[in-house]
């Protein structure tokens, strides 16, 4: 069976500082990874996603994932936060075979401050 | 391009009441999903409609919960008698494919408190 994990709850950092925003996976085989953010009040937006090829994915709002296959993870990452990203975001995976539903983790609030 | 809808946006209920919620997809997406996330844990996949039939219930937790997508179109989902466990943030999406090249699209989500 496939799962993703998001290790923190919240992640808060200051305006203008790189943010990280940390999944593992577990899955069998090569796996599709995605990132969702889902703002106040809103449906899950679509981020970024890696299927195969350069390791390093950009997305929309200039967040990246860095797929990392011997930590089996993909960490979000921006170099600089703003205000206006507080979310909630959330990793998913889907395997090779099988069908085309999406694990998701239980999701990480980001919290930017001013 | 209108996206993903869903109806209502929130719903209260007394436990043992039925309770629908209603899905309209992308416009000729064939791929619809129901997701369920109770609160503060993950997003769980429910079920995948391709056209009217069901590709996969697996996530379906039990037989008080009926999906429907007569017509290949929008889609129902009815709960009934609904329990205090149901209460959770109902998630549909559609895709015009299976592939991993084809997003999937998220609505707004049903926010379904059972009192």
């Amino acid at each position: 069976a496939q799962s993703v994990a998001q290790p923190e709850d919240q992640v808060n950092v200051a305006e203008g500082n790189p943010l990280t925003v940390k999944c593992t996976y577990s899955v069998s085989g090569n796996p599709y990874l995605f990132w969702y953010v889902q703002y106040p009040n809103r449906g899950l937006q679509f981020l970024l996603k890696y299927i195969t090829g350069d390791n390093l994915v950009k997305g929309s709002y200039g967040f990246e994932a860095e797929f990392n296959k011997s930590q089996t993870s993909f960490h979000l990452k921006k170099p600089s936060a703003l205000v206006s990203d507080s979310a909630l975001y959330f990793c998913a995976v889907r395997g090779v075979t099988g069908y085309s539903t999406l694990t998701f983790g239980k999701g990480t609030m980001l919290l930017v401050s001013p | 391009e209108a996206g993903v809808t869903q109806f209502p946006s929130h719903s209260v209920i007394e436990k043992g009441q039925t309770v629908t919620l209603r899905c309209d997809p992308i416009s000729g997406h064939d791929n619809l999903y129901w997701y369920r996330r109770v609160m503060g844990k993950e997003i769980k996949f429910l079920l995948h409609f391709v056209k009217e039939s069901k590709q996969d219930e697996s996530g379906m937790p039990n037989n008080r919960f009926l999906a429907e997508r007569t017509g290949g179109t929008y889609s129902t989902l009815k709960v009934q008698p609904a329990e205090l466990e149901d209460s959770g943030v109902y998630f549909c999406a559609s895709s015009s494919g299976t592939s991993p090249s084809y997003e999937q699209f998220f609505g707004p989500g049903t926010r379904l408190t059972v009192l």
